[in-house]
């Protein structure tokens, strides 16, 4: 079965600095897809960044970015000049092609420090 | 562009009582998610509607919970009787199909006494 295990139940981070959420899944699926997702607590997910499991080159999205490291089944994402409005939680999300069907992680509770 | 529409945004019903929750997706998407969210954790995904038709429905508890995606647009996903486990937020998302972005509501927080 699929899993997605963010081991960072909170993290902070000083504004303007950089911060590394960490996620690691397991699968035996080779065809697959990873996002995070932002959750601020007025409770809209929004998605932040996607990866093609197909693809070697790591996802960019202005200030987010991830590593991923397939082998390992790794999938972190960098928030590079952290700002107020990043502070959320963010969710690790697995979706075996095809299906549509996300698999979540526990979250990781972000605060941003002025 | 309107966005997902959920409504209630919150309900308090008594144990046994029967509630439901309305969704409105994305004009043109044809997939719609339901998902349960537990207080600080990851969504659950419930069910997955392509079009009019519930394509997975394996984390349904079906004695109690239903859907419903009439025409292929609006969702009501309902429970009967609520018990105090079901206290959650129901989220709604919707996609063009399901090899595409899925948004979110904003969900409905239920609370059971």
């Amino acid at each position: 079965a699929q899993t997605v295990t963010q081991s960072q139940p909170e993290m902070s981070v000083q504004e303007a600095e950089t911060v590394t959420l960490s996620c690691t899944y397991d699968t035996s699926e080779s065809d697959y897809y990873l996002f995070w997702y932002k959750q601020p607590p007025s409770r809209q997910m929004i998605l932040v960044i996607r990866q093609e499991a197909y693809k070697q080159q790591n996802a960019t999205e202005n200030r987010f970015s991830v590593n991923f490291q397939k082998a390992a089944k790794s999938f972190s994402l960098k928030i590079s000049d952290s700002q107020l409005g990043d502070a959320a939680m963010y969710f690790c999300a697995y979706s075996y092609s095809n299906t549509g069907k996300l698999i979540f992680g526990q979250g990781t509770t972000l605060q941003v420090k002025p | 562009e309107a966005g997902v529409v959920q409504s209630p945004r919150y309900k308090i019903i008594e144990k046994k009582q029967p509630v439901a929750f309305w969704c409105n997706p994305i004009s043109g998407h044809n997939t719609l998610y339901w998902y349960l969210q537990n207080l600080g954790q990851g969504p659950e995904l419930l069910i997955r509607y392509e079009n009019e038709e519930a394509v997975d429905d394996s984390q349904l508890p079906k004695d109690r919970f239903s859907a419903e995606r009439l025409k292929g647009v609006d969702s009501t996903l309902k429970i009967q009787p609520a018990e105090l486990g079901d206290s959650a937020v129901y989220l709604c998302a919707s996609s063009l199909d399901h090899n595409n972005e899925q948004f979110f509501g904003p969900g409905t927080r239920l609370t059971v006494l």
